[in-house]
């Protein structure tokens, strides 16, 4: 199994600002993923954390509007910019710890006013 | 794109078994079957996954028909803690994305 820590667990937000959500796991991944769900819907992939490169971004997520940090193998984090009402979603981060199971985060819920 | 169908929705009365079928018409031979469920306000949970071989654990069982076009999710004997939304994905074990379809919500009536 694994561990992993969403911050902040929810967050009320003007539009205009940017939100940066982390994720910390308590052992080493390679592959670290960010999902948004919007209210209602399945999860959506946004991109795909690398540790030392550029994260891989799904077709529809441009890395100007969510940028991902990797700094090392435990930690991540997701910049929600210039935040529209569109926004609005929980956001969250799993892990691959190689046994082919993604582990999830607790998410982040974002409201956009 | 998912590439599973669910049904939206299913019952299930306490203590019977809640059979959840999926269908992977255009798996390939190296994709998985992996079944994952959402509690409500909750991350997803992984429950089992398959390549071919019916699979059990302490959770559910995985009936993958010889074809591998489809499959089901077995939870033998559910509790109102199983109601939750369960999603069927495939996925390559060397791919690591995992794409997510509209899975479904199955409510276990007292």
């Amino acid at each position: 199994s694994a561990v992993i820590s969403q911050k902040p667990s929810r967050d009320i937000c003007q539009r205009g600002t940017s939100l940066t959500i982390q994720c910390q796991v308590d052992s080493q991944v390679t592959m670290m993923f960010w999902y948004r769900q919007q209210p209602g819907q399945s999860l959506t992939l946004i991109a795909t954390a690398n540790q030392g490169s550029e994260a891989t971004y799904e077709s529809g997520f441009v890395i100007d509007k969510f940028p991902i940090s990797r700094p090392n193998l435990t930690f991540s984090t997701l910049t929600v910019s210039n935040m529209s009402p569109e926004d609005s979603s929980i956001y969250l981060c799993s892990v691959d710890k190689g046994t082919g199971e993604l582990f999830f985060g607790e998410g982040s819920r974002l409201t956009v006013l | 794109d998912a590439k599973t169908t669910q049904p939206p929705s299913m019952d299930c009365a306490e203590g019977r078994a809640a059979n959840l079928p999926c269908n992977h018409s255009t798996i390939s031979g190296n994709e998985y079957v992996y079944w994952y469920r959402q509690i409500h306000s909750q991350g997803p949970q992984y429950i089992i996954h398959g390549l071919k071989n019916n699979e059990t654990n302490e959770m559910a069982s995985l009936i993958i028909t010889e074809d591998r076009k489809s499959s089901t999710l077995i939870l033998p004997h559910a509790t109102l803690r199983d109601t939750a939304v369960y999603y069927c994905i495939v996925r390559s074990y060397n791919n690591n994305d995992m794409r997510f379809g509209a899975g479904t919500r199955l409510t276990v009536k007292p």
